[in-house]
């Protein structure tokens, strides 16, 4: 079955830091890949997407990730974090399962930024 | 404006009393799904459905039960509620089942089952 790790649960910067968070992803086969954001009291909204093409896709607000197929790794960063970025970050995979599209989350990343 | 809508937002009810939540799109979607959000275990499909009339268990499906007789409906029902039932509920769509559609959230439901 497929999985997705984000070994980092919560995350401390303060503003202006920059970001990384990890995200693993356990499929051998063709992926599709996700971050969403979760701001406070909010729903989930797509940061950004990567399905073909440049591994390195950029996102809304300042935000990008690099696919590194050989890592199976998707890993979100922004060069320096702002307050308003305080939120949680989900990582997804979407890939074919059994005739069908799944899509898995990882677990989440809370992530705090201290003015 | 595009969006996915959920009711109620908030519900507080008593083990064994079956509840509906609502789930409404307005984007012409054909897959829609249902999610529980519970701490450290982020989101898990509860169910899905690739369009009118087909649906299918997801991780998580016990519990639960769906419908889609309308493309842009997807209510979920908790038959006889339980206090592990208490969680956070987003239902979401995207034009089809395809890898690279990205997932349209709603704004959550948050269910209390004393």
């Amino acid at each position: 079955a497929q999985s997705v790790s984000q070994h980092n649960h919560h995350v401390i910067l303060s503003e202006a830091a920059s970001l990384e968070l990890g995200c693993n992803y356990s499929y051998g086969g063709t992926v599709n890949l996700f971050w969403y954001v979760q701001y406070p009291g909010q729903h989930l909204q797509l940061l950004l997407k990567y399905f073909s093409g440049d591994p390195l896709v950029k996102g809304i607000k300042g935000f990008e990730a690099e696919f590194i197929k050989s890592k199976f790794s998707f890993n979100l960063r922004k060069p320096s974090v702002q307050w308003s970025d305080t939120a949680e970050y989900f990582c997804a995979v979407n890939a074919p399962m059994g005739g069908y599209q799944k899509v898995t989350f990882g677990t989440g990343t809370k992530l705090q930024v201290i003015p | 404006e595009a969006q996915v809508t959920q009711n109620p937002r908030y519900l507080i009810t008593v083990t064994g009393k079956k509840l509906t939540v609502t789930c409404s799109q307005n984007m012409n979607h054909e897959y829609m799904s249902w999610y529980r959000q519970d701490p450290g275990l982020g989101l898990r499909q509860i169910y899905y459905s690739m369009n009118v009339e087909v649906t299918d268990k997801g991780d998580v499906p016990e519990g639960y039960k769906v419908s889609r007789k309308e493309k842009r409906n997807f209510p979920l029902i908790l038959e006889s509620p339980s206090p592990n039932q208490t969680s956070l509920y987003f239902c979401a769509s995207s034009l089809g089942q395809g890898g690279h559609n990205e997932q349209f959230f709603g704004p959550g439901t948050r269910l209390t089952v004393l």
